[in-house]
């Protein structure tokens, strides 16, 4: 069985530019979760995704958004980066919420 | 607000034992633990859920104190292939989401 995808794996853009990130989960797991990870703050939650709604939003700006699509493929946008919002950003999925999650090698976003 | 996790990082020669504890000020419905090695994705180690149910690998153990909102991760024998960053996750009240805290390093040494 495949694991999750993550495209791209590395990413540079400069501050005020948008950048979208996207996340392939496990073939039959409707669940996805983005968390953003960087060295002082650990793990950070964004949002969940079950069946193209999203059920749960972490404290993050607006600027941060989600969807999922019909094959729960998921996708992530950042507009207005700012240089604070260089991190990894990791999605995970499961079969439901919160069972087992199964983490994506991430992508590494740098803002300039 | 996020749990902590203590201590926050330890060093064991091969064959130790360590514990790796997780606190919150919130009431607790479960805890779940991860291990994430260097340039890795984290690893899903176990879940402990209120009322004592425990999900996870047969290798690992834990306790979850209800009561105190603290769970601990016992790693024993330790291996070189247990070093890593050890990640708990908490979910509380009614909300479907994992709140993480900042991670305890652990380097396992021959």
């Amino acid at each position: 069985k495949a694991g999750v995808t993550q495209t791209p794996r590395y990413l540079i853009k400069t501050r005020g530019q948008q950048v979208t990130l996207s996340c392939s989960p496990i073939s039959g797991h409707r669940s996805v979760s983005w968390y953003q990870q960087t060295p002082g703050q650990g793990l950070q939650f964004l949002f969940e995704y079950f069946s193209e709604t999203q059920r749960n939003k972490g404290n993050f700006p607006g600027r941060f958004s989600g969807r999922q699509f019909s094959n729960s493929r998921s996708e992530m946008n950042v507009s207005t980066l700012e240089l604070g919002d260089s991190a990894l950003y990791l999605c995970a999925s499961s079969y439901a919420g919160l069972n087992e999650q199964f983490f994506g090698p991430g992508t590494r976003l740098t803002v300039l | 607000q996020q749990p902590v996790q203590s201590p926050q990082a330890v060093i064991l020669r091969e064959g130790e034992d360590a514990v790796i504890n997780c606190s919150s000020s919130k009431a607790l419905y479960s805890v779940h633990w991860y291990r994430q090695k260097h340039g890795e994705a984290p690893v899903f180690l176990m879940i402990l859920l209120k009322g004592g149910e425990q999900k996870g690998h047969e290798k690992i153990s834990a306790s979850f104190n209800e009561k105190k909102q603290q769970s601990s991760l016992y790693l024993t024998a330790s291996q070189l292939s247990y070093s890593g960053t050890y990640f708990c996750g908490t979910e509380s009240g009614t909300a479907s989401k994992l709140t993480f805290g900042t991670g305890t390093r652990l380097q396992v040494t021959l």
